[in-house]
């Protein structure tokens, strides 16, 4: 079974612009988690998509936002980037089912410079 | 916050078991214990994880102790593939409002030769 993937790798941006992140789940997975790694903040939680439905959020600011398809495969975007958005930016991807224990898989990650 | 406390680092000798200890003094009835691994600058991997039963599978084994207030992570016989930083995670059942991992520090295990 394919892993999850995630595209672009790298990128490079300048401040001020906006970014769209892809991540596709693996097959039969519904839930698509986002997260943002920086060196001083860690692993930080974004926000989570189940059926096309934002289902949770973390402590982001508005200019982060993203949506799900039909087909479980997730977009992240950043607009009006700022130098600190510069991170590793992780999705993962489970069954998303309710009551019991649920795995997350994670992408190699989209490693976003802004400059 | 994270939830679970976690040494720094720890050293395991190449052959030998690396058992890697967490605290979770404050988890709920309904929470799992979660275990993932990253190597540097990769995603994180999924380990292992449990509820309340010691749990084994071809990567790893987990010991929740009976209070299940801490866990412990063992890798029977560690090889250099597996320095890495290991994340110990509670969180509750999948689908609920609380559906995230919440990442702390970890534990950065250098394997030696």
């Amino acid at each position: 079974k394919a892993g999850v993937t995630q595209t672009p790798r790298y990128l490079i941006k300048t401040r001020g612009q906006q970014v769209t992140l892809s991540c596709s789940p693996i097959s039969g997975h519904r839930s698509v988690s986002w997260y943002q790694q920086t060196p001083g903040q860690g692993l930080q939680f974004l926000f989570e998509y189940f059926s096309e439905t934002q289902r949770n959020k973390g402590n982001f600011p508005g200019r982060f936002s993203g949506r799900q398809f039909s087909n479980s495969r997730s977009e992240m975007n950043v607009s009006t980037l700022e130098l600190g958005d510069s991170a590793l930016y992780l999705c993962a991807s489970s069954m998303g089912l309710a009551g019991g224990p649920d795995e997350q898989f994670f992408g190699p990650g989209t490693r976003l410079t802004v400059l | 916050d994270a939830k679970t406390t976690q040494p720094t680092s720890m050293d395991c000798a190449e052959g030998r078991a690396a058992n890697l200890p967490c605290n979770h003094s404050t988890i709920s009835g309904n929470e799992y214990v979660y275990w993932y691994r990253q190597i540097h600058s990769q995603g994180p991997q999924y380990i292992i994880h449990g509820l309340k039963n010691n749990e084994t599978n071809e990567m790893a084994s987990l010991i929740i102790t009976e209070d299940r207030k801490s866990s412990t992570l063992i890798l029977p016989h560690a090889t250099l593939r597996d320095t890495a930083v290991y994340y110990c995670i509670v969180r509750g059942t999948g689908g609920g409002s609380n559906y995230k991992l919440t990442f702390g520090k970890g534990t950065l295990l250098t394997v030696n030769p």
